[in-house]
């Protein structure tokens, strides 16, 4: 199994301009977390799916940030217009469960974005 | 406000040697506490999941153990080799939402 494939590795991207950052779960998983990581704030969680339906998109800082997921093996986290502020390690991660339980997920490579 | 609080920030130790990393946690109700490794430049990898009921848990050389009584946790590696140098990240989930801890950055030299 090649694992959760995330694409692109790096992004630079100047501010004001959208991002499409993709992910590919692993097959069969039925739950997609998209997760982000900077120095100041650590590890967050955005936005889960079960089921490719949103479940708690909470975790989403702002209007500016969008999810889908329009099949079971593809999702976009979609940032318009991005900031300086934006740029972190975006995850993507899978999972054979519904939602926070205590099945294990599996992590992408991560998407490193740079705003300028 | 529900925290997790990981000690030390940073560890180095020598090739060989033990360590325990610490987790304490004011999340409530609590759901599960998970361990993951993140190596630099990497996603996290799984190394543990503990429900409220289990004291201990094993994978390989990581032992991870919760006291859901104080709301700690540890998480022991025996034997250190060179490829444990990693970030180490508790996350306690209660319900629906996931807390994550700081991390712990450790460095195992030869």
């Amino acid at each position: 199994d090649a694992g959760v494939i995330q694409s692109p590795r790096h992004e630079v991207t100047e501010m004001g301009q959208e991002v499409t950052l993709r992910c590919k779960p692993i097959s069969g998983h039925n739950s997609l977390f998209w997760y982000r990581q900077t120095m100041m704030r650590g590890l967050e969680l955005l936005i889960y799916f079960n089921n490719n339906v949103p479940i708690d998109d909470s975790g989403m800082p702002e209007d500016r940030f969008s999810a889908k997921m329009p099949n079971a093996s593809f999702s976009t986290l979609k940032i318009q217009p991005s900031e300086p502020r934006d740029s972190a390690v975006y995850f993507c991660a899978s999972s054979f469960a519904r939602g926070l339980s205590t099945d294990t997920q599996y992590f992408g490579p991560g998407t490193r974005l740079t705003v300028l | 406000k529900n925290q997790v609080e990981q000690s030390p920030q940073s560890l180095i130790i020598l090739e060989g040697k033990n360590c325990t990393l610490q987790c304490n946690y004011t999340v409530s109700p609590f759901s599960n506490l998970r361990w993951y490794k993140q190596d630099t430049g990497r996603g996290p990898v799984s190394l543990t999941i503990m429900t409220f009921s289990e004291n201990t848990k094993s994978n390989g050389r990581y032992t991870a153990t919760l006291d859901a009584d104080t709301k700690q946790s540890s998480l022991h590696i025996t034997a250190s080799q060179l490829s444990d140098s990693a970030s180490y990240i508790c996350v306690v989930s209660e319900g629906g939402m996931l807390t994550f801890g700081g991390g712990t950055r450790l460095m195992v030299k030869p």
